[in-house]
């Protein structure tokens, strides 16, 4: 098992670039989430899946979009980057009758 | 809203010694859970305890407990005989059963263990 897998794991982007994150995992998990965690910063929840084909707003959703593509697979996407975007992002995945979240290894943006 | 609150930036306790770290929520659900999770500086997120709403007792992992005062919204981990390997950020997190898949976090607490 891979757990959950994040590409890419390194990208710096200009100001008004667009980018595609992607998040898969292999445990069959019901739920899964973005997190942005900026420099000494704890985790903030941008959206969130309950179960393939739903999607909710987390906390800070502004400036990003995410597909629920399948069960395995969930993708954040920013349009227009900025540098406010720069960030550590993590995917994680849970299952519905349990608590702890699985994380993958996050992905680090820069954008300038 | 709802909302976690980590009021200790930072601490340094002595290796051996107990600790305590601090979260206090806010939620006017009745029905909850809530997490503790590390992250070393490699970081990986660890998960560390859970404790529900209803659960009566404490919970506790090995070297790891949660002082769950329900009256007082607060949810403190407690790290008993303190390690070297204990040095990394802890954060606090929570989900309502109202909207069971929505988990938020704290800003987190950076310990560091003095050998």
């Amino acid at each position: 098992n891979a757990g959950v897998t994040q590409t890419p794991k390194f990208q710096v982007l200009k100001t008004g670039q667009s980018m595609t994150l992607q998040c898969a995992q292999d445990m069959n998990h019901n739920s899964m989430y973005w997190y942005r965690q900026d420099p000494g910063m704890g985790l903030r929840l941008i959206y969130y899946s309950a179960s393939e084909g739903t999607t909710d707003k987390g906390e800070v959703p502004n400036g990003y979009n995410v597909s629920r593509l399948n069960k395995r697979e969930f993708s954040l996407r920013l349009e227009s980057a900025a540098p406010s975007q720069t960030s550590v992002y993590f995917c994680a995945s849970r299952d519905q009758g349990d608590y702890e979240q699985y994380f993958g290894p996050g992905t680090r943006l820069t954008v300038t | 809203a709802q909302k976690i609150t980590q009021t200790q930036p930072g601490m340094f306790v002595q290796e051996k010694e107990a600790v305590t770290l601090d979260c206090t929520y806010d939620t006017s659900d009745q029905s909850y859970g809530l997490f503790w999770y590390k992250q070393p500086s490699s970081g990986e997120m660890i998960f560390l305890i859970y404790q529900g709403s209803y659960d009566e007792q404490n919970a506790t992992e090995g070297r790891y407990s949660l002082n769950f005062q329900k009256a007082r919204k607060s949810a403190n981990l407690v790290i008993s005989a303190s390690q070297l390997g204990d040095s990394a950020m802890y954060f606090c997190a929570m989900r309502w059963y109202s909207s069971a898949s929505k988990i938020i976090f704290g800003s987190g607490t950076r310990l560091s263990i003095r050998p």
